[in-house]
């Protein structure tokens, strides 16, 4: 147990629909990623928030969002969800940001868009 | 075009037996990190390496990273059923700081048979 917490566990949808993942970070962490992982295109980070603020950027969607609340907790908003927007979606988090901080990774939320 | 590309991508061995797998890429990264992810859950970070040519030992596994700072390798002596999963490599291409993003190869699925 890597003291990240994942909801939901599994999610199916249809398409154009729009669904939240939640993620709680371990405590005393303040980085919280967000990564995609697809058989295609393996894992792939996200964006990246920081005590609130998001830090950095990678692959992703403009229908896609995300915010990291004052509890430190964050979201992951996807919406007109496509059929290859089916995936793992797994939060990470670590206390600060660089590679010497360590990111553990939660169980993951399956998204299943039919 | 995966900027980190691991080979092989399969691979099933026998209790016992010794092997090693690789993470390519063209560019060069500011550090290079080794993760291990069993199925329904989160990748776990087993190494970090930052200096090319530097080589860590974490028990049966050894991981090198290349003097170029383009490649890595990790071998595993007398592999156990234990070590079964899939093995992710991941560079950071930004030199760290508030810029650091992780990118991920495909990985190489490790099975090991008793």
């Amino acid at each position: 147990d890597s003291g990240v917490t994942q909801t939901p566990k599994h999610l199916i949808t249809a398409t154009g629909q729009r669904v939240t993942l939640r993620c709680s970070p371990r405590s005393g962490d303040l980085s919280v990623y967000w990564y995609q992982q697809s058989l295609d295109q393996g894992l792939q980070f996200l964006i990246q928030y920081y005590n609130g603020e998001e830090r950095a950027k990678g692959n992703i969607l403009e229908r896609f969002s995300a915010q990291q609340f004052p509890d430190l907790h964050s979201e992951l908003n996807l919406s007109s969800l496509e059929l290859g927007d089916s995936a793992l979606y797994f939060c990470a988090s670590s206390v600060g940001t660089g590679p010497y901080n360590e990111q553990f990774f939660g169980p993951g939320t399956r998204l299943t868009v039919l | 075009t995966q900027l980190l590309e691991q080979s092989p991508q399969f691979l099933s061995i026998q209790e016992g037996e010794n092997l090693t797998v690789y993470c390519n890429s063209s560019s060069v990264f500011s550090s290079l990190q080794w993760y291990r992810q069993e199925p329904g859950e989160g990748p776990v970070l087993l190494v970090t390496v930052v200096t090319g040519g530097e080589v860590k030992k974490l028990k049966r596994l050894t991981f090198q990273f290349g003097d170029a700072r383009k490649d890595s390798s990790l071998h595993i002596t007398a592999a156990q059923p234990g070590d079964t999963g899939l093995y992710l490599c991941a560079g950071d291409l930004n030199s760290g700081g508030s810029n650091y993003k992780l990118t991920f190869g495909k990985g190489t699925l490790l099975t090991v048979n008793p």
